[in-house]
């Protein structure tokens, strides 16, 4: 079984700040993870994923995401928001062949 | 590369009648499919998992009879709402596995389905 626990369904953050987005996981295999983010009435692009190679993982438009085993974690960091990062953003876990399984997602705001 | 595409973005239709949803990958071949459905400020719902050339699998508490799936093709899956009602209306979004790629879905942009 696997689960995906979002901490904070909504972040403010103001322009030109840090972003955390935190994500706990459960598996009871080594899991695959994955940050999704959502515009409105679109679907998800990938971010960045963790597959078992290097535990912080660099993804695009300035995202990284760290795997942490002991803490069962998989938070997403950017160092300087931007407006246009506003958006629902999801963790994911699978297990290989499993199919992901989402959190509920963080709508992250950002203000000028 | 790993495009998904879905059509139509958009459809109204009215109640009782059905609606078909496409799923396409355009540059790589899904061995699997998925249709998700999303409610409004909700995460996704996985409905069910398509495999080329067999039957889908269903997530439980999902009516097989009402959502139908074919993957006929190695790229292209369909969601069929059948007799659709108001309570059907939702975002439907598929993603699509690559061959030998088991980690990574590639998601489509999604269907926004409203039967009133």
């Amino acid at each position: 079984a696997q689960s995906v626990t979002q901490l904070g369904s909504h972040v403010s953050v103001s322009e030109g700040a840090l972003v955390l987005l935190r994500c706990n996981y459960s598996s009871s295999v080594p899991p695959y993870l994955f940050w999704y983010v959502q515009y409105p009435n679109q679907g998800l692009q990938l971010l960045l994923k963790y597959t078992s190679a290097a535990t912080l993982v660099k993804g695009i438009n300035g995202f990284e995401a760290e795997f942490k085993k002991s803490e069962t974690s998989f938070h997403l960091t950017k160092p300087s928001a931007h407006m246009s990062d506003a958006a629902e953003y999801f963790c994911a876990v699978s297990s290989g062949y499993s199919t992901l399984t989402f959190g509920k997602g963080t709508m992250l705001l950002v203000s000028p | 590369g790993a495009v998904v595409s879905q059509h139509p973005s958009r459809v109204i239709c009215k109640s009782g009648t059905s609606v078909k949803i496409e799923c396409r990958s355009l540059d790589f071949q899904a061995t699997t499919m998925f249709w998700y459905r999303q409610f409004p400020k909700k995460s996704l719902m996985l409905m069910a998992t398509s495999n080329e050339g067999s039957k889908a699998t269903y997530e439980q508490g999902v009516e097989k009879d009402k959502f139908l799936i074919n993957h006929a093709s190695l790229t292209l899956s369909t969601l069929t709402v059948t007799s659709a009602h108001p309570e059907d209306s939702s975002f439907y979004i598929c993603s699509a596995r690559a061959s030998g790629r088991v980690y990574e879905q590639y998601f489509g942009p999604g269907t926004r389905l409203t039967v009133t």
